[in-house]
C-alpha cells in the first residue's frame, strides 16, 4: 500500500545535539512538507520541497535543516540552533500544490 | 483575526445527534478548503475537500460560503468512531499559504 513512513515514532534528543527524522513516501507525490505541531497550535511549516533538489523555508525554519536528493526522501535535520524543538513533527506529502495532503505517523521529539 | 479560525470545543453530543462545526477564514482569495480528522496522537486525516457547491460524503456535508468567508462542517447520525478533532485547512494560493486551523474537538457520548 502507498503511503508515508516516518521514522522513529519516538525520539530523545539530549540538548545540544542534531538530530535527523526520516520520511519516506511511495505514492510518486512530487511536493513534500515538513510540519510541527504543538499543543493548542495549529500545524506550521517547517520547510516544503516542489520537486527534488529543491526545497524551500515555511513560516519557522530557524534551527531546522532538510534535503531532497530523492523523490521518496525528505528528512529534516533538528539542530541544535532549535531551542524549543520539544513537539510533534509530521511529514506531508502531496501531488501538487492545493491538493490534499497525505501525512505519515509522526515524530515526537523530547528534549531531555 | 487570525488566518484560520475554529471553535475549540469540546462539542459534547450524544450518538445519533447532528452536529455542525464552522471554521472562518481571512483570506478572501483563498481557492481550496479541506477538512481533516485527528484522532488523540495522531496525524491528521483527509476527510473530505469543500467545493464552492457544497459536498457530501456518506454521514459528512462540507459547505464553503465565500461571502461569509467560512467554511461548515455537518455530521449526521454521530458515532463513537467520529470523536477525534476536526481541522479545517485553507490554502491561500501557495504552498506557504496552507494554514490549518487549530481544530474542533468532537466527543460523541454514548
Amino acid at each position: 500500500d502507498g503511503g508515508i513512513t516516518q521514522s522513529p515514532k519516538y525520539l530523545f534528543r539530549k540538548e545540544g545535539q542534531n538530530v535527523t527524522l526520516s520520511c519516506e513516501q511511495n505514492l510518486n507525490h512530487d511536493a513534500m512538507y515538513w510540519y510541527r505541531q504543538d499543543p493548542g497550535q495549529g500545524l506550521r511549516l517547517i520547510y516544503y520541497s516542489q520537486i527534488v533538489n529543491d526545497f524551500q523555508k515555511g513560516d519557522i525554519a530557524e534551527g531546522y535543516s532538510v534535503s531532497r536528493e530523492k523523490k521518496e526522501s525528505f528528512p529534516l535535520t533538528v539542530t541544535s540552533a532549535q531551542k524549543n524543538p520539544t513537539a510533534f513533527y509530521l511529514c506531508a506529502s502531496s501531488i501538487a500544490r492545493g491538493d490534499g495532503y497525505t501525512f505519515g505517523s509522526g515524530t515526537r521529539l523530547t528534549v531531555v | 483575526r487570525k488566518e484560520v479560525e475554529q471553535d475549540p470545543g469540546p462539542f459534547n453530543v450524544p450518538e445519533g445527534a447532528t452536529v455542525a462545526f464552522n471554521c472562518t477564514y481571512s483570506n478572501s482569495a483563498s481557492q481550496s478548503f479541506f477538512w481533516y480528522r485527528q484522532d488523540c496522537r495522531k496525524e491528521p486525516k483527509l476527510l473530505m475537500s469543500v467545493y464552492s457547491s457544497g459536498n457530501e460524503d456518506g454521514r459528512f456535508t462540507a459547505q464553503l460560503n465565500r461571502a461569509s468567508q467560512y467554511i461548515s462542517l455537518l455530521i449526521r447520525d454521530s458515532k463513537l468512531s467520529d470523536s477525534a478533532t476536526y481541522l479545517c485547512v485553507v490554502n491561500g494560493g501557495g504552498y506557504q499559504k496552507v494554514t490549518f486551523g487549530t481544530g474542533t474537538k468532537l466527543q460523541v457520548i454514548p
